[in-house]
């Protein structure tokens, strides 16, 4: 079983359109989850940490389910500057490392 | 805002050299990371750094791959005998701590190795 799965993509949606990413990961020592957002041959920059109780940050809303392993990312009100692949990513257990998902790709469309 | 910042942004070279990728983390940082993403996958996890030493390393970081921080700025990946497979994106990331909660990791905008 891979470590962190996420939805395969790509996703195409409408300006203005609310978008749902989903993630799953395996290592239940896993302390920390986050979302990076990536763009075409860029590095991956933080868009937001997961808490347990949730949280939001404008238009991005992080849900984290401890005991189904499951973190999700939704998005609303898409703009075009939105277009990504959204990474799901959480540490590795006690370890330091991060370990990235696969990711999900995100064209918001005029 | 500070950030990481990585040198070269492109470096091509021929199977069997040694390259040098160099980072200069966030100044208060204390933990250095490198990940590889090779074209098309996702990022990988090579090796942690902290207290002049290497704290964790993925399989991947085998005996060609080598870091260190020569100075008090600079934290550098070796690949000593580079191979076709070696080809990625290289990014360099660092921490302030970790302690959940405060183990954030930002990136730098990565160095595109090429082995030809």
């Amino acid at each position: 079983r891979k470590e962190v799965e996420q939805d395969p993509g790509p996703f195409n949606v409408p300006e203005g359109a609310t978008v749902a990413f989903n993630c799953t990961y395996s290592n239940s020592a896993s302390q920390s989850f986050f979302w990076y957002r990536q763009d075409c041959r860029k590095e991956p920059k933080l868009l937001m940490s997961v808490y347990s109780s949730g949280n939001e940050d404008g238009r991005f809303t992080a849900q984290l389910n401890r005991a189904s392993q499951y973190i999700s990312l939704l998005i609303r009100d898409s703009k075009l500057s939105d277009s990504a692949t959204y990474l799901c990513v959480v540490n590795g257990g006690y370890g330091q490392n991060f370990v990235f998902g696969p990711g999900t790709r995100l064209s918001v469309l005029p | 805002e500070p950030e990481v910042t990585q040198t070269p942004s492109h470096q091509v070279t021929q199977m069997g050299q040694e390259v040098i990728l160099r980072c200069v983390p966030i100044s208060n940082h204390l933990y250095f990371y490198w990940y590889r993403q090779i074209l098309g996958q996702k990022v990988e996890f090579l090796v942690s750094f902290y207290n002049n030493e290497i704290s964790e390393k993925s399989e991947i970081f085998d005996d060609q791959f080598s870091v260190e921080r020569p100075d008090g700025s600079n934290f550098t990946l070796k690949i000593r005998s580079t191979k076709l497979e070696d080809s990625a994106m290289y990014f360099c990331a660092s921490s302030e701590m970790y302690r959940v909660g405060e183990e954030t990791q930002y990136f730098g905008p990565g160095t595109r190795l090429l082995v030809l």
